[in-house]
């Protein structure tokens, strides 16, 4: 049981805009701390693609963004493309953990 | 540029214990803008914090794994090391091993990970 909620899966056409969400609770997102986006490809590690709520790395296509609102916040991506495809983590930082926290993650699928 | 590679067993036994170490080249562990993290990837499924080591030497335990976990650092070597005694089979994962920006508290980079199974 993760700390942050994703849904496990979603998918979508190539061109489509597409939406994880990432829900916390007041110990965390809602403490105001930043909510950080990775993408996972098959055997390899995380990559941030989204990181303080809104901001994306060089190298990262401006089809990603971030935003944060409350105890909640979404990675978009459109005009998605079959490059895409992968695990999406959203992350977090937790004043009762006193540590950083995970989503469950998304599987991205690109139909 | 900062690379991070963890090293260890990939094979252990039940209530044998786990010793990790993770390597940093191209930047210090005491850098004061950064802190120093493990988190762990069970096969198919998501990812967990371990523990995170502070520049300052101090160091924050998943209070989940707390009571089996040690996590220490050699500065001379520039590595932090974790030791997890008497494992499961519900220890085995992919361990990464990452640098956390201080005040924003996001993971980058990772290393590449290792995968530590337990099975008798």
């Amino acid at each position: 049981q993760s700390v942050l909620t994703q849904p496990p899966s979603v998918s979508g056409a190539p061109g489509q805009r597409l939406t994880i969400s990432c829900t916390g609770s007041t110990s965390n997102i809602g403490a105001d701390f930043d909510v950080h986006w990775y993408k996972q490809l098959p055997g390899r590690a995380p990559k941030v693609v989204i990181y303080a709520n809104s901001n994306r790395p060089s190298g990262v296509p401006d089809r990603f963004s971030g935003s944060k609102s409350d105890t909640s916040a979404s990675l978009a991506i459109t005009g998605l493309q079959a490059e895409d495809e992968a695990d999406y983590y959203c992350q977090s930082y937790d004043s009762s953990l006193n540590g950083p926290v995970f989503g469950g993650g998304t599987k991205l699928t690109v139909l | 540029q900062v690379q991070l590679q963890e090293s260890g067993p990939g094979l252990l036994k039940p209530s044998e214990t786990l010793s990790l170490t993770c390597t940093v080249s191209g930047d210090s562990i005491t850098t004061s803008s950064y802190f120093w993290g493990w988190i762990r990837q069970p096969p198919g499924k998501g990812l967990e914090w371990i523990a995170t080591v502070e520049y300052t030497g101090n160091i924050n335990y998943n209070p989940s794994l707390q009571s089996r976990l040690t996590v220490s650092r050699d500065t001379s070597e520039n590595n932090f090391s974790l030791r997890l005694v008497s494992v499961t089979a519900a220890d085995t994962a992919v361990y990464y091993c990452g640098r956390i920006l201080r005040h924003r508290k996001w993971f980058d980079p990772w290393g590449q990970g290792t995968l530590v199974t337990v099975s008798s």
